[in-house]
C-alpha cells in the first residue's frame, strides 16, 4: 500500500524557516517524481515544487522561487521542503504527492502538514 | 487567479448527471494530459481521472473525463450524496514549467 506521511509543520514567525519531510512507503521510491502542493485555508490547490526520481530535475512555483528548496534522499525514501523567509501567505496545508510520468498533480497524496506563519 | 478556469460551483439532484468544465490554453491543456481530483472537505485530494480520460483502480465508471482542444470536462453520472465535494483539474504548463490547477468547483447534490 502506497503511503506518504508528511511532518515538520508548525507555527513560525514571518521571516522564519521550517523543513518539511515526507516519508514514503509501499513503492519503489527512487523511480517516482515527487511534488509538494499546498492549500491555504479555504482556498484551492497550489503546486509548490517538483523533483524528479533521481533529483536531477527540479521546478518551483514563482511564488516560492529563491525561498524554498526541494530535495530527496532515495536511501531514506523521503522528500523534503526547506522553507526560508516565510511569509504570511505561505500559511497552508502542505501535501506531498507521488508523481508518475505525465501525471503532474500526483496519483497519491499524503494527509498534509500544516504550516502557520504568524507573529 | 488560477491558470485553469473552472466554474466555482455546480449543483444537481441525486441520480442526475453533472459536468464540470476546465478551460486552459495551448501551453497547458492543449498540449498535456489533464487530471481531475476530488476533495471531500477535511480530507486530502484523491485522483479521479488521469491522462484525460483514464480512471485509477477503484474509481467507478460513472466518472468520466474528456479533453477537446484547450478544454477538459469531468462528468459524474448517477449522482450520489457522497459525491458532494470540491473538484479540481490539473495539468502541466509548458510555458510556466509548472503544474497548474483550476480554482476548484464545489459540487452540491441537492
Amino acid at each position: 500500500e502506497v503511503q506518504l506521511v508528511e511532518s515538520g509543520g508548525g507555527l513560525v514567525q514571518p521571516g522564519g524557516s521550517l523543513r518539511l519531510s515526507c516519508a514514503a512507503s509501499g513503492f519503489t521510491f527512487r523511480t517516482y517524481n515527487m511534488n509538494w502542493v499546498r492549500q491555504a485555508p479555504g482556498k484551492g490547490l497550489e503546486w509548490v515544487s517538483f523533483i524528479s526520481g533521481g533529483g536531477g530535475s527540479i521546478y518551483y512555483a514563482e511564488s516560492v522561487k529563491g525561498r524554498f528548496t526541494i530535495s530527496r534522499d532515495n536511501d531514506r525514501n523521503s522528500v523534503y521542503l526547506q522553507m526560508n523567509s516565510l511569509r504570511d501567505e505561505d500559511t497552508a496545508l502542505y501535501y506531498c504527492t507521488r508523481v508518475p510520468d505525465n501525471e503532474p498533480g500526483g496519483d497519491y497524496w499524503g494527509q498534509g502538514t500544516l504550516v502557520t506563519v504568524s507573529s | 487567479q488560477s491558470v485553469l478556469t473552472q466554474p466555482p460551483s455546480v449543483s444537481a439532484s441525486p441520480g442526475q448527471t453533472v459536468t464540470i468544465s476546465c478551460s486552459g490554453t495551448s501551453s497547458n491543456i492543449g498540449n498535456n494530459y489533464v487530471s481531475w481530483y476530488q476533495q471531500v472537505p477535511g480530507t486530502a485530494p484523491k485522483l479521479l481521472i488521469y491522462h484525460n480520460n483514464k480512471r485509477p483502480s477503484g474509481i467507478p465508471d460513472r466518472i468520466s473525463g474528456s479533453r477537446s482542444g484547450t478544454s477538459a470536462t469531468l462528468g459524474i453520472a448517477g449522482l450520489q450524496i457522497g459525491d458532494e465535494a470540491d473538484y479540481y483539474c490539473g495539468t502541466w504548463d509548458d510555458s510556466l514549467r509548472a503544474t497548474v490547477f483550476g480554482g476548484g468547483t464545489k459540487l452540491t447534490v441537492l
